[in-house]
């Protein structure tokens, strides 16, 4: 069945620093893996997506992820920092049934605070 | 991307009463809704998957006949919560998807229910 885990729920660093969050997922077919960042009080936003294109994918505000099949990973990184930055962010898989149904299953997110 | 929006974003009951939350899908047929409850600090927990016309699916652990949800049209799925009690305070997000979108899903901003 497929899964993720995120390690660490809480990164802290500097401003201009590097991002880096980690995600690993299981999957016995090749995944679809998301991550979103959700604000205080607000929804989910996604902020890129893997859908067996491409494996390093853009995203939005700066971020980008690598699908690394060897590694079942997919972390994020952004180059530098923004106070901006500071939010929960969460890597998603869709879980599908031979149904045809599907749900998303999410990590356990990870809390990133940016020092000044 | 496509929007949806989740009202109220706010809502304070008395405890035994209910309450309906609306998940709408501005711009697009969202045949599949996600119903999300998500505990401070914590991941979203799936509580059900609705498709329009048909009954909702529940996740394990979830009572049906307290959380009720219907997805009546295209673009519309409600979650009410019945009787509800202090221990249903939390923070409901819906998500929503079509065939078209299925590798991403679109979210609400989220409901803040207090049960007092």
């Amino acid at each position: 069945a497929q899964s993720v885990t995120q390690l660490g729920s809480h990164v802290s660093v500097s401003e201009g620093a590097l991002v880096l969050l980690r995600c690993n997922y299981s999957s016995s077919v090749p995944p679809y893996l998301f991550w979103y960042v959700q604000y205080p009080n607000q929804g989910l936003q996604l902020l890129l997506k893997y859908t067996s294109a491409a494996t390093l994918v853009k995203g939005i505000n700066g971020f980008e992820a690598e699908f690394k099949k060897s590694e079942t990973s997919f972390h994020l990184t952004k180059p530098s920092a923004h106070m901006s930055d500071a939010a929960e962010y969460f890597c998603a898989v869709i879980l599908t049934h031979t149904s045809g149904t599907y749900k998303y299953i999410f990590g356990t997110g990870t809390r990133l605070k940016v020092l000044a | 991307g496509a929007v949806v929006s989740q009202h109220p974003s706010r809502v304070i009951c008395k405890s035994g009463t209910s309450v309906k939350i609306e998940c709408r899908s501005l711009d697009f047929q969202a045949t599949t809704m996600f119903w999300y409850r998500q505990f401070p600090k914590q991941s979203l927990m799936l509580m059900a998957t609705s498709n329009e016309g048909s009954k909702a699916t529940y996740e394990q652990g979830v009572e049906k006949d307290k959380f009720l949800i219907n997805h009546a049209s295209l673009t519309l799925s409600t979650l009410t919560v019945t009787s509800a009690h202090p221990e249903d305070s939390s923070f409901y997000i819906c998500s929503a998807s079509n065939r078209v979108t299925n590798t991403e899903a679109f979210f609400g901003q989220g409901t803040r229910l207090t049960v007092v």
